[in-house]
This record gives structure tokens, sequence and C-alpha cells, in this order.
């Protein structure tokens, strides 16, 4: 089945140290989604990448999604304190009409100040 | 304010007894879906659900249960044959139409079973 693998599992930095989160996909992915998790919250949504090879840019946040459809990436340029959290990244399958999602079992980060 | 919510925030029960997690939308959300927690596992799907007295299992279904008798209400029952129940819950959903398949999260239920 579907199976959607993020790395590292932790990720500990200094801030204004980067940080990068990957996910692979078993599977060619239709779309790919992030999201972020603060201690103690529920997981938000950040973005969602659709085109082969799409980047996209928010403030310090850079998401990219390969051009096979089936690996991503989340960097985080500088980081600071208020990045501190889990980020998720979650595909849909190519040619799914029921609009679920598989995620990744998340990376979490700490940042030191 | 549109969103969704989920009660209680906590929750403990005994074990061997049955016990139903509420979750409502008021965004006219179509899809709903139930996510369990545990740390380092990532959210796995229990249910979900894509219209009215619809639903199908997830990954991790068994011990569980719900219903979809109202659009804005998608509610887990963790029925007593749930080997280890003690996570954290969360309810999501999304429209059915358009390209987006972002799915909007509640705030979650930490269940404790004792």
């Amino acid at each position: 089945g579907q199976q959607v693998m993020q790395i590292p599992q932790y990720q500990h930095v200094q801030e204004g140290e980067d940080f990068t989160t990957y996910c692979n996909s078993s599977t060619t992915l239709s779309n790919i989604q992030w999201y972020k998790q603060r201690p103690g919250g529920h997981p938000v949504f950040l973005i969602q990448l659709v085109k082969s090879g799409e980047v996209k840019k928010q403030k310090r946040l850079t998401f990219q999604f390969g051009e096979a459809k089936k690996n991503s990436s989340l960097h985080i340029t500088a980081t600071q304190t208020t990045d501190v959290g889990t980020y998720f990244c979650a595909g849909t399958d190519r040619g799914s009409t029921l609009g679920r999602l598989y995620f990744g079992r998340g990376t979490q980060l700490t940042v030191w100040p | 304010d549109g969103g969704i919510t989920q009660s209680p925030k906590y929750l403990f029960r005994k074990e061997g007894q049955n016990v139903t997690l509420s979750c409502e939308q008021n965004l006219n959300h179509d899809a709903m879906y139930w996510y369990r927690q545990d740390p380092g596992q990532g959210l796995r799907l229990i249910y979900y659900s894509q219209i009215v007295n619809d639903f199908q299992k997830g990954d991790i279904a068994e011990g569980y249960s719900v219903s979809r008798e109202k659009k804005e209400s998608f509610p887990l029952t963790v029925t007593s044959a749930q080997k280890n129940p003690t996570a954290f819950y969360l309810c999501a959903s999304r429209p059915r139409q358009g390209s987006s398949y972002e799915q909007y999260f509640g705030p979650g239920t930490r269940l404790t079973v004792t």
C-alpha cells in the first residue's frame, strides 16, 4: 500500500541555523501538503504543492515538489524559536477520488535560543 | 466562528468501557476524518466519511466504530475491543469539491484508559 516516509524524525538546531525535512512516497502523488503541529496543538495546514518540480515560498519557508512527484522537502532558513513544532508531509495518491491523505511520521524540530 | 470542535479535551476511562468522542464542524464540509496520534507515529487514519450515511475504514479501524447521520457530526466510539486506546485523537474535515485537499483539524481529544 501507499507509504510516505519522512526524515529525519528529530532535528535540534540553534536559532539562526537552517533546517530541512524530506518526504518520500512509494507511489506517484497527485499533490503533497505540509502541516505544522505546535507542541500540545493540532496540525495546521501550511501549503499544497501540485505541479511537478513546483517550488513555493512562505517568508523563510521553501517547499519543493520533486519532478517525479514522489518526493518533497521543506526548508526553513534562519530558524527562530517560533518554528518549534512537528512538521508533517501528507500526500494524496494519483487517481484517488476519496481525498484521503497519507501522512509521514513527521519531523520534530527543536530550536535552541 | 467557523471551525471544528472536539469535546472533551481530556477524557479518562476505565478499561472495558466504551467511550464516544465528539466531532462537530460548521464549515459545511462533506468529508470528515478521524486520526489517532501516538508519540513518534505521526497520524494514522481510523475512519473517514465522504458523505452522510457513508464511511470507510482507514488503516487502523479495528476496535473503533463511527456514524455519520448528519453532515456536521462524525462521532467516534472507542470500544473495549481496542487493545491500546490511550492516545491523542484528531478529527478533520475538508470540502468534497474543489482542487485543494487541505484538511482542517479540530483541537483533539486526549484519551487515557487505565
